[in-house]
């Protein structure tokens, strides 16, 4: 089946400074990416929609210039939490569709604990 | 507002029990309805898929049904084991959305050896 790769799994940083995190279709191009957020015991938020050469779509209340999304290839989107703080401090797990669509069926990555102190 | 919820939020079993887990979603505009299970810090693995055109799929001792007239879908699990433990989440996709997926709550289940 198809394979999507997030990396780092986890990390820890600092108040104030970026972190960057991948997200990689392995095996098939994805025209569409998705970035949600979860927090402990509740459900994924959808965070933005990240499209292959264009601008991310967000969600009503996240802010785009502290989740900054880029989509520069078929294969690769990233998402950079700028300026983190301890409230950023949370699980993100990213997803990918298929180019050709596959019927709607997404695939999630691994996810990337990030732990701000 | 585009809701999915499901029912219960927790659920403890034995070791080879059936049992049902519950979504119920707003609005019959839907696309597909994805069952998901997540172990512990980890990402989600799709489970069954149920388009807006089927009523039902089944994988191995998993079976999905989908009722869009009255919103809602169950995931059956039958003969339950310890690895069955989990947290099982729904997901809806809507038209015309590029694809985005709106989750319920999740359902934390723990199979007893």
């Amino acid at each position: 089946g198809a394979v999507v790769s997030q990396h780092p799994s986890r990390v820890i940083c600092k108040s104030g400074t970026s972190v960057k995190i991948e997200c990689r279709s392995l095996d098939f191009q994805a025209t569409t990416m998705f970035w949600y957020r979860q927090f402990p015991k509740q459900s994924l938020m959808l965070m933005a929609t990240s499209n292959e050469g264009s601008k991310a779509t967000y969600e009503q209340g996240v802010e785009k210039d502290k989740f900054l999304i880029n989509h520069a290839s078929l294969t690769l989107s990233t998402l950079t939490v700028t300026s983190a703080h301890p409230e950023d401090s949370s699980f993100y797990i990213c997803s990918a569709i298929p180019g050709h669509r596959d019927a709607g069926i997404q695939y999630f990555g691994a996810g990337t604990r990030l732990s701000v102190l | 507002k585009q809701e999915v919820t499901q029912i219960p939020a927790a659920l403890s079993v034995p070791e080879g029990e059936n049992l049902v887990l519950n979504c119920s979603f707003t609005d019959s505009a839907i696309y597909n309805l994805q069952w998901f299970r997540q172990d512990p810090g980890k990402g989600l693995t799709s489970l069954l898929l149920i388009q807006s055109s089927q009523r039902e799929q089944t994988s191995g001792r998993l079976n999905a049904s989908l009722d869009k007239s009255s919103g809602r879908s169950t995931l059956y699990i039958a003969a339950s084991q310890p690895g069955d433990s989990a947290t099982y989440l729904c997901g809806k996709m809507i038209y015309n959305q590029g694809g985005k997926l709106i989750f319920g709550q999740g359902t934390e289940l723990s199979v007893k050896p």
